[in-house]
């Protein structure tokens, strides 16, 4: 079965700063992976996804992460925090041949001044 | 875009009454989900749909029915209200083999009391 862990349940930054939001996963197969993005009063948008190919994907609003095997990660990176950044981020994880996304538990990223 | 509307954003209920979450998406997607979402526990799917009068049980349906008689419209169900079942309830739809790209309503905080 696949799952996904997300370390630490908030993460606080200040604008400018680097963000990096942290996602492993566990899979018996060759995995797909997301972050989807959820801002105040509002559903999941998907920001980036992994599938195959370039390991270092590039999402909207500067974001970014790299799939590395070696590690089982997939971690969220930002290089300068914006206000509008703050949200709830979530990692999620799937295989080829599932019919579902599992997600993690969430990160919520404060962003301060 | 997708839009992906939701009834209500916020019900609240009495425990025992019979409530219907109503979903509907304007893209003529296949795939539709249930998903309830709570604080640290990320979000869990409930349902799933492939097709009109097509469901699938997702990880948590205790408690819970679906139904999809018109291909935008997925209602969930609850038979009869508990107070374990507040939460954030999220609908989601996705295009015929990319499950994974799902695009999310912006939700119904349901609280039964």
């Amino acid at each position: 079965a696949q799952s996904v862990t997300q370390l630490g349940s908030h993460v606080s930054v200040s604008e400018g700063a680097l963000v990096l939001l942290r996602c492993n996963y566990s899979s018996s197969v060759p995995p797909y992976l997301f972050w989807y993005v959820q801002y105040p009063n509002q559903g999941l948008q998907l920001l980036l996804k992994y599938t195959t190919g370039a390991t270092l994907v590039k999402g909207i609003n500067g974001f970014e992460a790299e799939f590395k095997k070696s590690e089982t990660s997939f971690h969220l990176t930002k290089p300068s925090a914006h206000m509008s950044d703050a949200a709830e981020y979530f990692c999620a994880v799937t295989v080829w041949s599932f019919q579902k996304l599992v997600f993690g538990t969430g990160t919520r990223l404060l962003v301060s001044p | 875009d997708v839009k992906v509307t939701q009834s209500s954003r916020y019900l609240v209920k009495r425990t025992g009454e019979k409530v219907f979450l109503e979903c509907v998406q304007d893209m003529d997607h296949e795939n539709m989900f249930w998903y309830r979402q709570d604080p640290g526990l990320g979000l869990r799917l409930i349902y799933f749909s492939y097709d009109v009068k097509m469901k699938e049980k997702g990880d948590i349906p205790e408690g819970y029915s679906v139904s999809r008689e018109k291909k935008e419209r997925f209602s969930l169900i609850l038979e009869s209200a508990s107070t374990n079942q507040t939460s954030m309830y999220l609908c989601a739809s996705s295009p015929p083999g990319q499950i994974y790209e799902q695009y999310f309503g912006p939700g119904t905080r349901l609280t039964v009391t």
